[in-house]
């Protein structure tokens, strides 16, 4: 039971560069979200999605884009990498209407 | 503005005794509260929750008061172990779509 599958673990990029970060579930789950984690500021929520075709901006969108064409596939895309964006990624989902979520192992990203 | 605050950022304490982690929120909306556990290189697990419409929860050696008035949640671990070493965070939402995290407590319970 694999639960929720983040994909890479490490990246480095450069300013400007363009990446995706995958995140995979097989659990079912209608709902999934990314966050991402800096230091003295918790979790704070990026995107998240409903359902299949249905997405949302969370706290702090800018900078990213989301989509979902499948229940198990929620791909975060960092169009043009600023430093500003180094932080560690993780993705999480649950079921519909049910507030637990379940996380993946989490992305550290790094943006020189 | 964070509507979520953990303000200690650190919190040690010796095997056996309770360790008590405190949560505060801003926005009165929140409706369901939770409390996930993070070791590190992973990612949080879920440990505890509360709905708004009780005053306490309790699962184990875990249990989860909240105080509605006074906007504050806290878990308390007991006896606590070694192994509840972790990172803590306490999150809390408006209707199950948007969660919002405090900043963590790290907890280190000593041997």
């Amino acid at each position: 039971n694999a639960g929720v599958t983040q994909t890479p673990k490490f990246q480095v990029l450069k300013t400007g560069q363009s990446m995706t970060l995958q995140c995979a579930q097989d659990m079912n789950h209608e709902y999934m979200s990314w966050y991402r984690q800096d230091p003295g500021m918790g979790l704070r929520l990026i995107h998240y999605s409903v359902g299949a075709g249905i997405t949302d901006q969370g706290e702090v969108p800018n900078g990213y884009n989301v989509s979902r064409s499948t229940t198990e596939d929620f791909p975060l895309r960092l169009l043009s990498a600023a430093p500003s964006q180094t932080s560690v990624y993780f993705c999480a989902s649950s079921l519909a209407g049910g507030p637990i979520q379940y996380f993946g192992a989490g992305t550290r990203l790094s943006v020189l | 503005d964070q509507q979520v605050k953990q303000n200690s950022p650190s919190l040690s304490v010796q095997e056996g005794r309770i360790s008590i982690l405190n949560c505060d929120y801003t926005n009165s909306m929140f409706d369901y509260f939770l409390w996930y556990k993070k070791y590190p290189a992973e990612g949080p697990t879920f440990l505890i929750s509360i709905s708004s419409i009780k005053d306490k929860n309790e699962d184990g050696r875990f249990t989860v008061f909240l105080n509605k008035s006074a906007k504050h949640l806290s878990l308390h671990i007991v006896p606590s172990q070694p192994g509840d070493s972790a990172v803590y965070f306490c999150a809390a939402s408006e209707g199950g779509n948007q969660f919002y995290f405090g900043t963590g407590t790290s907890l280190t319970v000593i041997p």
